[in-house]
């Protein structure tokens, strides 16, 4: 089992949808989770961080954390064509040596 | 405040030969962890630099090392290039490196390197 595995995408929503990206990882006791975005031919930029079970919003994004099952998502209300992009999730885990692993990513794409 | 730089932004060599690339982190982060990102493998994990220390490394050979100095900035080297070393190598830095809080990083712009 990889450590973080993300839905393989690629992911296609209209302009005005909600995305929904969606990450798993296998060490229980990890405590730190991270979503990046990756524009084509550029490094990731930290979007949002989240610690605790339950939501947090910031802007157009809200991160969902639920420690028992593993989970933590990425919903993008009102996509925008910008919001095309591969979305990263990375994970700090215990299992590894405190390790930031990242999952292989989630390409969006936005259609105007 | 300036973000993380890396130089040089682009390099071509040759089977066999060494490479050295470089990082400056944020003023003021201590932190800094090298990636190496393929489109096959994506986002791998090199090691970290903390108070020029490494604290941690991935599962790379030891043709990958690097090193940190006393300003925090940070080299990483690879010796004798394979053809499968042509990978965008990132550089991230944070803070401070708290375990088991948080680890916000924030990453350079990358170095492109192909090997011919």
């Amino acid at each position: 089992q990889k450590e973080v595995e993300q839905n393989s995408g690629p992911l296609s929503v209209p302009e005005g949808a909600i995305a929904s990206l969606n990450c798993t990882y296998s060490d229980r006791g990890s405590q730190s989770f991270f979503w990046y975005r990756q524009y084509s031919g550029k490094s990731p930029e930290l979007i949002m961080s989240i610690y605790s079970n339950g939501d947090k919003e910031d802007g157009r994004f809200t991160a969902q954390l639920n420690k028992a099952s593993q989970y933590v998502s990425l919903l993008i209300r009102d996509s925008q064509p910008s919001d095309s992009a591969t979305y990263l999730c990375a994970v700090l885990t215990k299992a590894s040596y405190d390790k930031v692993i990242f999952g292989p990513g989630t390409s969006l794409s936005v259609i105007p | 405040k300036a973000g993380v730089t890396q130089t040089p932004r682009y390099l071509i060599k040759t089977r066999g030969q060494q490479v050295t690339l470089s990082c400056s982190p944020i003023s003021g982060h201590r932190s800094v962890s090298w990636y190496q990102q393929t489109p096959g493998q994506g986002l791998q994990f090199l090691f970290e630099y903390f108070s020029e220390t490494q604290r941690n490394k991935g599962n790379f050979p030891g043709r990958f090392s690097g090193r940190q100095f006393s300003n925090s900035r940070s080299e990483m080297n690879v010796s004798t290039l394979e053809l499968g070393d042509s990978a965008l190598y990132l550089c991230a830095s944070s803070f401070d490196r708290a375990r088991g809080n948080s680890y916000e990083q924030y990453f350079g712009p990358g170095t492109r390197l192909t090997v011919t």
